[in-house]
């Protein structure tokens, strides 16, 4: 496979369920992203990990757990969810210069869409 | 705070138009200014634009940045069908490596 993908592709869960999103990257790649987008709002991010370290976490609540076991995977796992966290989950890559200087564009997955019942 | 708006949001044309769709962007510590073409799911990467005045162009597309103004545009000639999407804006501040997207203009084409 080339570029990013992300495992499932759809997901229907209840408030109570435990589920993971999947994101894998075949970029060689060493920073990876979360975003969430909703009907009608930006783009927004969630979590950046560079290197396998988080190093951004835009307040987002502790019903997301992030995970990022190499640089080429990464997992959101998902629990008690409300069904305002229904949305279409991207999973991002980029390369990050060695020196920690400015990255290039960002390659996006095709999305996991989320519905919380 | 940083924030990026893209007006307009939502825009009907005909096969054939020639659109301008725009981005402004209040970013501390400006670096670059991204367009993206959202179809159905992955956004695609279309320009990455860090200088001023200096015209980026593939195939129809074309963008520029005006950083004294603050802001870019995005244009497509001769427009197609292939062209409706959600086209999206975003900006990058210096050493960070995340990206404050605008809402997204949405494009249809009408044959």
């Amino acid at each position: 496979e080339t570029g990013v993908t992300q495992t499932p592709r759809h997901l229907v869960m209840g408030m109570t369920n435990k589920k993971s999103l999947k994101c894998e990257q075949h970029l060689g790649h060493n920073a990876m992203y979360w975003y969430k987008q909703s009907a009608k709002k930006p783009l927004e991010l969630m979590f950046v990990y560079s290197l396998e370290e988080r190093v951004e976490n835009n307040s987002v609540p502790s019903r997301f757990s992030p995970e990022c076991p190499n640089s080429s995977h990464l997992f959101l796992h998902l629990h008690t969810l409300q069904p305002e966290d229904s949305a279409l989950y991207l999973c991002a890559s980029s390369q990050s210069p060695p020196t920690g200087g400015d990255v290039d564009e960002q390659f996006f997955g095709p999305g996991t869409r989320l519905t919380v019942l | 705070e940083d924030k990026v708006v893209q007006s307009p949001l939502s825009l009907v044309v005909h096969e054939g138009d020639t659109v301008t769709l725009n981005c402004s962007y209040e970013v501390t510590n400006f670096r670059s200014l991204l367009w993206y073409k959202q179809e159905k799911k992955a956004p695609t990467f279309l320009f990455m634009l860090t200088s001023s005045g200096i015209e980026k162009k593939s195939g129809r597309l074309s963008s520029i940045l005006d950083k004294k103004e603050l802001f870019s545009i995005l244009n497509i000639t001769a427009t197609q069908t292939g062209d409706s999407a959600v086209y999206l804006c975003a900006a990058r501040f210096q050493g960070a490596q995340k990206l404050v997207f605008g809402q997204g203009t949405r494009l249809t084409i009408n044959p």
